[in-house]
């Protein structure tokens, strides 16, 4: 079945601008999770969305933002866009069942470069 | 104030010989503990995983060894080999593997010479 799926893969915005990053988990995965991967930081956990719920929130500021459509789709929002916010951004999506190992299924990720 | 930590940023060896990569927590609450491996332009995949009421896991040739006292787990590869060459990323969580909860460290750059 297809993977986590991730667009763009690639953008380039200037400072004070907005972006919005869309993610499709795999088919039957209602969990989607989003990671920003930087060099000095490595992985740093945004936010999760379950059942069009955002389950859990990581220590990121209000600029970042996201939302789950109720086929699972999530997008996440960037605005306002400093120079810090240049990362890797990573969506992965797993079952979130209780039988569930934790596996997490990642995208191969949307690259932000903001200039 | 980093909860996982993976102290060697990089890791060179000869194909064939053991990788150690090794991976430090301080939260005593994590459970759950996952390796993952990234290549580059990939998005990271699952490689193995314990629980904390193990203290070795083994699948092939990766083992995960969790020393709880020592709040400490390592992965071995044992024979290395160049395809190995990647990103390895320690994950720990607080609720036996509810994946919304991952605590990743920054990852080691293993590299492994032919």
């Amino acid at each position: 079945k297809a993977g986590v799926t991730q667009t763009p893969r690639y953008l380039i915005k200037t400072r004070g601008q907005q972006v919005t990053l869309s993610c499709s988990p795999i088919s039957g995965h209602r969990s989607v999770s989003w990671y920003q991967q930087t060099p000095g930081q490595g992985l740093q956990f945004l936010f999760e969305y379950f059942s069009e719920t955002q389950r859990n929130k990581g220590n990121f500021p209000g600029r970042f933002s996201g939302r789950q459509f109720s086929n699972s789709r999530s997008e996440m929002n960037v605005s306002t866009l400093e120079l810090g916010d240049s990362a890797l951004y990573l969506c992965a999506s797993s079952l979130a069942a209780s039988s569930d190992t934790g596996e997490l299924f990642f995208g191969e990720g949307s690259r932000l470069t903001v200039l | 104030d980093q909860q996982v930590k993976q102290n060697s940023p990089s890791l060179s060896v000869q194909e064939g010989r053991i990788s150690i990569l090794n991976c430090d927590y301080t939260n005593s609450m994590f459970d759950y503990f996952l390796w993952y491996k990234k290549y580059p332009a990939e998005g990271p995949t699952f490689l193995i995983s314990i629980s904390s009421i193990k203290d070795k896991n083994e699948d092939g040739r990766f083992t995960v060894f969790l020393n709880k006292s020592a709040k400490h787990l390592s992965l071995h590869i044992v024979p290395s080999q160049p395809g190995d060459s990647a990103v390895y990323f320690c994950a720990a969580s607080a609720d036996q593997g509810g994946s919304e909860k991952l605590v990743f460290g920054k990852g080691t750059k293993l590299t492994v010479n032919p």
